[in-house]
Parts: structure tokens; sequence; C-alpha cells
């Protein structure tokens, strides 16, 4: 079973630019969860999304926006990029049926650095 | 106030010591425990959920205390390859499967 991919792995901006992450789910999983992670600190919740519906959002400006598409891959994009933009992005999936107790298996990020 | 606290340590210990590492959450609402592993420029990876009666695998040991909001994992006789920053995760239960996490306590095993 093919587990969540994300691409690229690794990646560098310039402030004021605009990036685009993207997010294979795990077969069968047709819910994402994005997360930040900056150094030193644990991931934050992002936003998640179900059936290519925005399902949830957390305390991030309208510049992080995403989309999922109808084989439930993701993307997130992020405008006028910030320093403070740099860091670890995860993508997870899940099944729409696992409910809220379920932990979260993650992909192996993208690391983003802004300059 | 942060949703999850974690000592962030670090923690240096001898092989074969016991480790203790402990969380609070802010949420009393909040529904489900878990504990994840994260080594250095990897992602988190899932250690263990965090059930009310207690829990344990292996060499891990984790308890939740739902009236005092506090989660705890213990182990037992570290081995080199626990070296790995420990993160306390929450799950508030607000619709959407999301978690908090803590900032992470790191721990190193010397030989």
């Amino acid at each position: 079973e093919t587990g969540v991919t994300q691409s690229p792995t690794h990646l560098i901006k310039t402030r004021g630019q605009q990036v685009t992450l993207r997010c294979s789910s795990q077969s069968g999983h047709n819910t994402v969860s994005w997360y930040q992670q900056a150094l030193g600190q644990g991931p934050q919740f992002i936003f998640q999304y179900y059936r290519e519906e925005e399902n949830g959002r957390g305390n991030f400006p309208p510049r992080f926006s995403g989309l999922q598409f109808p084989n439930y891959s993701s993307e997130l994009n992020v405008n006028a990029l910030e320093l403070d933009d740099s860091a670890l992005y995860l993508c997870a999936s899940s099944p729409a049926d696992s409910g809220n107790n379920s932990p979260l298996h993650f992909g192996n990020g993208t690391r983003l650095t802004v300059t | 106030r942060k949703e999850v606290e974690q000592d962030p340590g670090p923690f240096n210990v001898p092989e074969g010591a016991t480790v203790a590492f402990n969380c609070t959450y802010s949420n009393s609402a909040s529904q489900s425990f878990f504990w994840y592993r994260q080594d250095c420029r990897k992602e988190p990876k899932l250690l263990m959920s965090v059930y009310s009666s207690g829990n344990e695998d292996g060499r891990f040991t984790a308890q939740l205390n739902r009236a005092s909001q506090y989660i705890s994992l213990l182990i037992r006789d570290s081995k080199l390859s626990d070296s790995a920053t420990y993160l306390c995760v929450v799950n508030e239960r607000t619709g959407a499967n999301n978690l908090f996490f803590g900032t992470g306590t790191r721990l190193t095993v010397i030989p």
C-alpha cells in the first residue's frame, strides 16, 4: 500500500513569491490535512480537505489556500511569501470514516526556505 | 495559553535509564491523545495512542489523567535508537481531524 507522498522535498523561494506544494494521499483515503512545522515547534494545523472542499481551518491567513482533486491528491498554495513561512510543511491523509479519534500518518514533508 | 504544553528538555540520559515525559492540555473536552516521535529533519511518526486506562507497548508506557489534563510517557531501558523528539498530541474534536501538537521534548540517550 502506497503511503502519503509529498513533492518537492526541498524548495527555496524569495520573499514575495508564490509556492505550490503537492501531496498524494494514501490509497483509499479521501481526507487530506496540511500542517506547518516551524523550527523548534510542533506542527500547526493549516486546513483539511474532504471531497474537494475545505473542512476546517487553523489560524492561518487567506494567502494560505488549498485544493483537493477528484483523485484526492491536494495542493497547498502560499502567496506573498514571508520569511516566517520558512518551515516543514506536512501532509497527512485519512479515510473519511476514521473519525476524530484517529491518529494521522504524515508524508515526509516539504522543507520550504524563504530568503 | 497553548493548547498543549511540554517541557522542551533536552533530556540527556545514559543507556538503560528510565525517562518520563509529561504534557498538559488546556481543553477539558479533548477526546483523543497520542505520542508521536520525530527524528531530526524527518516527519513525525505515531509512537502510540494514549488510553484512559493507560497502555503499554514494550518499553513504552503512556498514561492519561483527565482530571488533571495531564499525559505522560515513560520509556524504560533506554536505547540509543530512542534518541529523538517526542511530541504530545491532542485532538479536540472540532469537526475536522485537527491535532494540536506540543513543541516536543528532545531526548538524547548517551552510550
